[in-house]
């Protein structure tokens, strides 16, 4: 049964500095891999999607990198605001039929 | 505006009651999904569906049930036989094969 780790669990930083959020999943046989933000009572927002085939994916100030053979992924946001605050899921797919698996994510509070 | 609608935001169940949470797309995907969200926890997957009349059990599905009459809409119904029904509920859709998921704001269920 894959299993998604997510470290740190929670995190604050100062506005502007540079986040580095982790992932891993013991089983690399993955079709595909997602991050999503979550918002406090809210429904999950779809940040980025990387292909099992790509290393990585960026949009804006996102980045995901993607380590299949070894179960590992990171997200980068660089210059954070303190509207990047949410809960960030790392959300690795099992087959063509979106079988996703999730963690438990990591909290995330930007200080002005 | 195309998006998965889901209604109503709060529910409250007496001991004993059925209710349904309601679940629209109309992003003409294939795919439907629950997942029940606990405090401090992943999503866990309560059924999915991958064509309409059909549907399939997922990690957690004792207590609930489903329906997929129409392409656009997945009602789960959370019975009386579900002993902890309390939690958010959230509904998703995708294309099959592509597997970028999108998420509805969720449904918060408490029993009272």
């Amino acid at each position: 049964k894959q299993e998604v780790t997510q470290i740190p669990a929670a995190l604050s930083v100062p506005e502007g500095e540079n986040l580095v959020l982790n992932c891993s999943f013991t089983d690399s046989a993955i079709y595909n891999l997602q991050w999503f933000r979550q918002d406090p009572g809210k429904g999950l927002t779809s940040l980025l999607l990387i292909q099992s085939s790509q290393r990585e994916q960026t949009s804006g100030r996102l980045n995901a990198s993607l380590d299949k053979s070894s179960g590992r992924s990171t997200l980068y946001i660089a210059a954070s605001q303190p509207g990047d605050s949410a809960t960030y899921l790392c959300v690795p797919a099992a087959d063509s039929w979106g079988k996703l698996q999730f963690g438990a994510g990591t909290q995330v509070v930007v200080t002005p | 505006d195309g998006g998965i609608t889901q209604s109503p935001k709060y529910l409250f169940r007496k001991e004993g009651q059925n209710v349904t949470l309601s679940c629209e797309q109309n992003l003409n995907h294939d795919a439907m999904y629950w997942y029940r969200q606990d405090p401090g926890q992943g999503l866990r997957l309560i059924y999915y569906s991958q064509i309409v009349n059909d549907f399939q059990k997922g990690d957690i599905a004792e207590g609930y049930s489903v329906s997929r009459e129409k392409k656009e809409s997945f009602p789960l119904t959370v019975t009386s036989a579900q002993k902890n029904p309390t939690a958010f509920y959230l509904c998703a859709s995708m294309f099959r094969g592509q597997t970028e998921a999108f998420f509805g704001q969720g449904t918060r269920l408490t029993v009272v």
